[in-house]
């Protein structure tokens, strides 16, 4: 099994719906993260997590939400998706001791019609 | 706020030639780390070198080196002996306050 797992891995949903996206992970840290990409882009942060109690917002953090049920648990939702929140989303956790180094997730590819 | 930029959007290279991917970010930390990733077609980000701000060697990674200077800051990888499965979308990253911030890219296309 991966070390952090996003599902769905692919998903198409319809203007206006909730969708919830989930990450887990077996690698124990307390730091998760959520990026999305645009194509041709690089990663922007929309929220992160250094541990159970504390949440912040990223930069892009407005349309979104997030959930941190669990050490191993970090869900991003989309209370209302539109359009333009078509694209490749990656949770990400890190490491507790040097060097700090962050392990991705497979991506969660969403297309909102 | 911080920013990081990468100015070669896209870049060819001869196979087996080296390659240097430029990365120039903006801080006022003193301490932070800097990563390079690599994301092929299929999308998966791969992580390739680390260098820690106070590490006072240049990072090699097997085929990867970092070419970073701390007061310039600047952070460029360097591909040797490039391969045609080098081809791909390259992400600078410093961690920077406890999140890792992304460049905007260079995709480099490694020729036969």
């Amino acid at each position: 099994d991966a070390d952090v797992t996003q599902t769905p891995r692919n998903r198409i949903t319809k203007t206006g719906k909730r969708i919830m996206l989930e990450c887990s992970q077996t690698k124990g840290h307390d730091r998760m993260y959520w990026y999305r990409q645009d194509p041709g882009l690089g990663l922007r942060l929309i929220y992160y997590s250094f541990d159970v109690k504390d949440i912040n917002k990223g930069e892009i953090s407005d349309g979104y939400s997030v959930s941190r049920q669990a050490q191993a648990k970090f869900s991003l939702s989309l209370e209302s998706a539109i359009p333009n929140q078509t694209a490749l989303y990656f949770c990400a956790t890190r490491e507790q001791g040097y060097p700090y180094g962050y392990t991705f997730g497979s991506g969660t590819r969403l297309t909102v019609v | 706020a911080q920013k990081i930029t990468q100015t070669q959007p896209g870049m060819f290279v001869q196979e087996k030639e080296a390659v240097t991917l430029d990365c120039t970010y903006d801080t006022s930390d003193q301490s932070y780390g800097l990563f390079w990733y690599k994301q092929p077609s299929s999308g998966e980000m791969i992580f390739l070198i680390y260098q820690g701000s106070y590490d006072e060697q240049n990072a090699t990674e097997g085929r990867y080196s970092l070419n970073f200077q701390k007061a310039r800051k600047s952070a460029n990888l360097v591909i040797s002996a490039s391969q045609l499965g080098d081809s791909a979308m390259y992400f600078c990253a410093p961690s920077l306050g406890g999140k890792l911030i992304f460049g905007q890219g260079t995709e480099l296309s490694v020729k036969p």
